[in-house]
């Protein structure tokens, strides 16, 4: 069983609203990625950290933002949520040759 | 750029039958190959990998994948397909050098029929 976690499992929110969506690994994985996948479809990276300070954009734009101010936190934020950010966000982390290690996920849906 | 063909959204197999879910990939050097798996409302769970080394990989559940260089392919297998193999299944891979992460197909759902 992986140690990498994401809460809340499920969030409905208004448009709007600022949510932050939280996920924490206790492996000391210095990897970690935000992935974004709409139901039964393919995965699309939106942000990546290769360590503490260090964060890039995925092959995905995204109008979200994360922060890595410590190893094993990684939280994504959106400032204002809008019914086109209603998916499913995945949590990720991993170490140089080690497979990647999902959390649960988070089922976004913003009315 | 590194990229993942999965070529076919489905594939339908009997139970007790073997499986295959086909897999070819680019990338810059040499590759990370993995397949994972996923069931509704979940993430996803790693089933097998390729770094180096032999070419056939065993993995969990009776899975094992073929990495062969020459064909940029990665394909997964089972001999005999359980129904509880149903599912979503992903391959990625990334290069061995580099700021990269995992680059994923687009998924194959895999319907075993009893």
């Amino acid at each position: 069983e992986a140690d990498i976690y994401q809460t809340p499992r499920y969030l409905v929110i208004g448009t709007g609203k600022k949510i932050t969506l939280e996920c924490s690994q206790t492996m000391g994985h210095d990897k970690m990625y935000w992935y974004q996948q709409d139901p039964g479809m393919e995965l699309h990276l939106i942000h990546y950290s290769y360590g503490v300070n260090s964060t890039e954009k995925g092959d995905l734009s995204s109008e979200s933002t994360v922060s890595r101010i410590r190893t094993e936190h990684f939280p994504l934020t959106l400032e204002s949520a809008r019914p086109s950010h209603t998916s499913q966000y995945l949590c990720a982390s991993s170490a140089e040759l080690t497979e990647a290690f999902f959390g649960q996920g988070t089922r976004l849906t913003v009315v | 750029a590194q990229s993942v063909a999965q070529p076919e959204d489905q594939v339908n197999v009997a139970e007790g039958n073997p499986l295959t879910v086909k897999c070819t990939y680019s990338v810059s050097g040499n590759p990370y190959l993995f397949w994972y798996v996923q069931y509704p409302n979940r993430g996803l769970q790693f089933l097998l990998k390729y770094i180096t080394g032999d070419n056939l990989v065993k993995g969990s559940y009776g899975f094992e994948a073929e990495f062969n260089k020459s064909q940029t392919s990665f394909h997964l297998k089972k001999p005999s397909a359980l129904v509880s193999d149903s599912a979503l299944y992903f391959c990625a891979v990334r290069a061995n050098t580099g700021r990269r992460a995992l680059t994923f197909g687009s998924g194959t759902r895999l319907q075993v029929q009893p």
